[in-house]
């Protein structure tokens, strides 16, 4: 099986601008969480969508936002881009089925850089 | 909420060195725990898991044991190797649903250096 994909790999953009990240995950998975990787802050979990509907959210404001497409393809928004918001953005899909240990693959992340 | 704690690093091997980095946890109910991996400039490898008191996860010559009784679930390697240097995270995901759906509650990483 394909491992799970993001597009682009590599993002530089401007302060107060917008970004979308994009994510493919495994095939047969539903659930599609995103994190957020500094060095500061370590991995921060963001979100997590289950066949469509956001289930779950991190302590993130609300300029950060997500969907999911039907086919499970799933998307990250980052409006008005501050300098902090630079950082390795990793998604991760899983199975989720009940009874599962609910693990988590990742895919290689979308280097953001704000200038 | 839950919580993580890694042993701090960095952390400096000859090869063939025993590896122990500790992993400690806090959470409610009984999640499952992890140990991710990442090299320089991908993203995180699932490296083993356990999902109840006991169990114990084995990857590569990695292994930790679910030890519920003190909340840890330690990595251990007999002999590492070169290739083995990287950045080990200890990861849980609560099983009770609502606020746990999705998520995984990681350790700060521990940066780990093998010089042959």
């Amino acid at each position: 099986k394909a491992g799970v994909t993001q597009t682009p790999r590599y993002l530089i953009k401007t302060r107060g601008q917008q970004v979308t990240l994009s994510c493919s995950p495994i095939s047969g998975h539903r659930s599609v969480s995103w994190y957020q990787q500094t060095p500061g802050q370590g991995l921060q979990f963001l979100f997590e969508y289950f066949s469509e509907t956001q289930r779950n959210k991190g302590n993130f404001p609300g300029r950060f936002s997500g969907r999911q497409f039907s086919n499970s393809r799933s998307e990250m928004n980052v409006s008005t881009l501050e300098l902090g918001d630079s950082a390795l953005y990793l998604c991760a899909s899983s199975s989720s089925l009940g009874g599962g240990s609910y693990e988590q693959y990742f895919g290689p992340g979308t280097r953001l850089t704000v200038t | 909420g839950d919580s993580v704690t890694q042993m701090e690093g960095p952390v400096t091997l000859s090869e063939e060195a025993f590896l122990t980095i500790n992993c400690t946890y806090t959470a409610t109910g009984y999640p499952s725990l992890f140990w991710y991996v990442q090299y320089p400039g991908e993203g995180l490898q699932l490296l083993l898991k356990a999902t109840k008191a006991d169990d114990k996860g084995s990857n590569k010559g990695f292994e930790a044991t679910y030890r519920k009784e003190t909340t840890s679930f330690h990595l251990e390697k007999g002999s590492v190797q070169v290739s083995d240097s990287a950045v080990y995270f200890c990861a849980l995901i609560s099983l009770q649903g609502g606020t746990s759906y999705g998520k995984l509650t990681f350790g700060q990483g521990t940066i780990l250096t093998v010089h042959p």
